[in-house]
């Protein structure tokens, strides 16, 4: 069984560029949520998706933004960007919403602003 | 108020020997999860452990325990036998009933000697 993809692994932008990354996730996972980790912040939420639906969404500002297509895969857009956006970014899926429901995640992005 | 704690920034432990990695937790949610990810120097978050705030028996996996303490909210995780591949960061998390983030620690990062 396939894991999370995401692509593209590694890319550098300049500033004020913007980015879209793509996340495929587990076969039968409806569920995609994406983080954002740097060593000073660690591990923040973004937003999360269930059903094409954003059900969740962490404290960035509007400049982050995502979605997810029927086939579950999702894709998040990070426009005008700033050097602190250089970051390894997350995708992380699971079946549902429950306590008890896993999320795995994807190899990661890695982001660099320049 | 953080919901995960983990006050351990570096942990050393001698080959073959087991060591604890503490977490704290912070919820008045009935139900919850709490998880244990290991992530190596590549990036990828790898899922290692699940404990229910329901299970009455601590959670096992191959060499990975976790030591659920529900009255002191802690999930502390064991690992035995260290082995060198095991050098890595270790995050805690936990998803409440009423939510569907999931919710880290700072992480500890251990370094196994040989």
């Amino acid at each position: 069984k396939a894991g999370v993809t995401q692509t593209p692994r590694y890319l550098i932008k300049t500033r004020g560029q913007q980015v879209t990354l793509s996340c495929s996730p587990i076969s039968g996972h409806r569920s995609v949520s994406w983080y954002q980790q740097t060593p000073g912040q660690g591990l923040q939420f973004l937003f999360e998706y269930f059903s094409e639906t954003q059900r969740n969404k962490g404290n960035f500002p509007g400049r982050f933004s995502g979605r997810q297509f029927s086939n579950s895969r999702s894709e998040m857009n990070v426009s005008t960007l700033e050097l602190g956006d250089s970051a390894l970014y997350l995708c992380a899926s699971s079946i549902g919403g429950n306590t008890g429901n896993t999320i795995y995640f994807g190899e990661g992005s890695w982001l660099t602003v320049v | 108020a953080q919901k995960i704690t983990q006050t351990q920034p570096g942990m050393f432990v001698q080959e073959k020997e087991a060591v604890t990695l503490d977490c704290t937790y912070d919820t008045s949610d009935p139900s919850y999860g709490l998880f244990w990810y290991k992530q190596p120097s590549s990036g990828e978050m790898i899922f290692l452990i699940y404990q229910g705030s329901y299970d009455q028996q601590n959670a096992t996996e191959g060499r990975y325990s976790l030591n659920f303490q529900k009255a002191r909210k802690s999930a502390n995780l064991v690992i035995s036998a260290s082995q060198l591949g095991d050098s890595a960061m270790y995050f805690c998390a936990m998803r409440e009933l009423y939510g569907n983030q999931f919710y880290f620690g700072t992480g500890t990062s251990l370094t196994v000697i040989p």
